[in-house]
């Protein structure tokens, strides 16, 4: 039962474009999502987060939308740069959870 | 740095023998939680301790245990390893009993041979 998907194992950008990373959820009882960047022998970092009440979230070059009535997220990084290059990792929890429910992760590649 | 520590970082062993995993919260952080990342897979949830106490509890195997001690510190242990256990096991923590936006160690990588 895979309540968090991200459907997109590897994505790969050129340096200054534009990286979009997609993530569908089911179960409609999660109210905050949150994206975590894993590099190789280094634990999830957390990135950016954002709660059911909004429907979009700003940091830097990192932006996370929601879509609720699809269940969908989306984070845009702008302008990629090559340190970008890592997994990226789709959260999500309900109200009152104690846990967080990850996706699969999907691999970024920025190229030069 | 997270700030969360975990020992050993790799560990090898083999099939139906039994380890521990150790983890360090930051300072402060009252809860700590274990994730199990097998290959190519997302991070499994497997069980919260907030203060002492077993807050949730995910997909844990009855093999499995853990706890956290006085000092806040956490063990995790596995117990008549399988070959399927070998995988990355992460600790995360927070100050307060929701894990959102826990801060994670770097992991321990578990082999079974």
């Amino acid at each position: 039962d895979q309540q968090v998907k991200q459907n997109s194992p590897s994505l790969s950008v050129q340096e200054g474009r534009i990286s979009i990373l997609n993530c569908d959820y089911t179960n409609s009882m999660f109210d905050y999502f949150l994206w975590y960047k894993k590099y190789p022998a280094e634990g999830p970092t957390f990135l950016i987060s954002i709660s059911s009440i909004k429907d979009k979230n700003e940091d830097g070059r990192f932006t996370v939308f929601l879509n609720k009535s699809a269940k969908h997220l989306s984070l845009h990084i702008v302008p990629s740069q090559p340190g970008d290059s890592a997994v990226y990792f789709c959260a999500a929890s309900a109200a009152g959870a104690q846990k967080l429910v990850f996706g699969q992760g999907t691999r970024l590649t920025i190229n030069p | 740095d997270s700030g969360v520590t975990q020992t050993p970082k790799h560990l090898i062993t083999a099939t139906g023998q039994r380890v521990t995993l150790r983890c360090s919260p930051r300072s402060g952080d009252l809860s700590v939680y274990w994730y199990q990342q097998s290959l190519d897979q997302g991070l499994q949830f497997l069980i919260q301790y907030y203060n002492g106490e077993e807050r949730a509890k995910g997909n844990i195997l009855e093999r499995f245990s853990a706890q956290q001690f006085p000092d806040l510190h956490s063990e995790l242990n596995l117990s008549s390893l399988e070959l399927g256990d070998s995988a990355l096991y992460f600790c995360a923590s927070s100050v307060v009993g929701t894990s959102t936006e826990a801060f994670f160690g770097q992991g321990t990588r578990l082999t079974v041979v």
